[in-house]
């Protein structure tokens, strides 16, 4: 099983700031991997696939980049609702799996 | 509206059986696979399983397989997830995704159900 490491596990960020995330994979994934965003009590939504295309709807703030084993998912400038748990997820291979979450918080 | 809607939440006893829902509306069900992924209270997204409806392929996470089942109904556009004997440890939400079987049209798991939250305590 592809073990999906994020780090931090929580940012504590200001609305404007730049953030960056990360995803480490256990082996390479290619650029088969996902992010999602949670909110609370809801379910998530895909912000980025395929490492670095963005889903529909999602503006343009929103970046993914990285290959193999290392993601990093770009936020330019946080607005309030980008305030979130953040998940990378692998389709590499069976079984696929999700990442622990990075929660991102208001400072 | 392309949507999946799930049943209703849901309350049960150790040992007893349970079956959710999960029916697709407003696209072409058999264009693409369903996705079942847990999350126990507090804590993170876990996949579970996928089911191509087209064909009927179930892929299991073995962390899962034994435990449950994945089908799908095509007349009724709907998939489901079932316990023979649930176990308090199945406390959580599930979630159905989808995802497009084809390379072309793939966009990560880009509808989800509202989620149905179980219950499992005696």
């Amino acid at each position: 099983e592809i073990v999906l490491t994020q780090s931090p596990g929580t940012l504590s960020l200001s609305p404007g700031e730049r953030v960056a995330l990360s995803c480490r994979a256990s082996q390479s994934v290619s650029n088969y991997l996902a992010w999602y965003q949670q909110k609370p009590g809801q379910a998530p939504t895909v912000v980025i696939y395929d490492a670095s295309k963005r889903a529909t709807g999602i503006p343009a703030r929103f970046s993914g980049s990285g290959s193999g084993t290392e993601f990093i998912l770009t936020i330019s400038s946080l607005e309030p609702e980008d305030f979130a748990v953040y998940y990378c997820q692998q389709r590499s291979n069976w079984p696929w799996t999700f990442g622990q979450g990075t929660k991102v918080e208001i400072k | 509206e392309v949507q999946l809607v799930q049943s209703g939440a849901e309350v049960k006893k150790p040992g007893e059986s349970l079956r959710i829902s999960c029916e697709g509306s407003g696209y072409s069900f058999p264009s693409y696979w369903i996705n079942w992924v847990r999350q126990m209270p507090g804590k993170g997204l876990e996949w579970m399983g996928t089911i191509d409806p087209s064909e009927s392929y179930i892929n299991y996470n073995p962390s899962f397989q034994g435990h449950l089942t994945i089908s799908v109904d095509k007349s009724s556009n709907t998939a489901y997830l079932q316990w023979s004997s649930l176990k308090a440890s199945d406390t959580a939400i599930y979630y159905c995704a989808r995802h497009c079987g084809s390379h072309v049209c793939y966009e990560g798991f880009d509808v989800w159900g509202q989620g149905t939250t179980v219950t499992v305590s005696s």
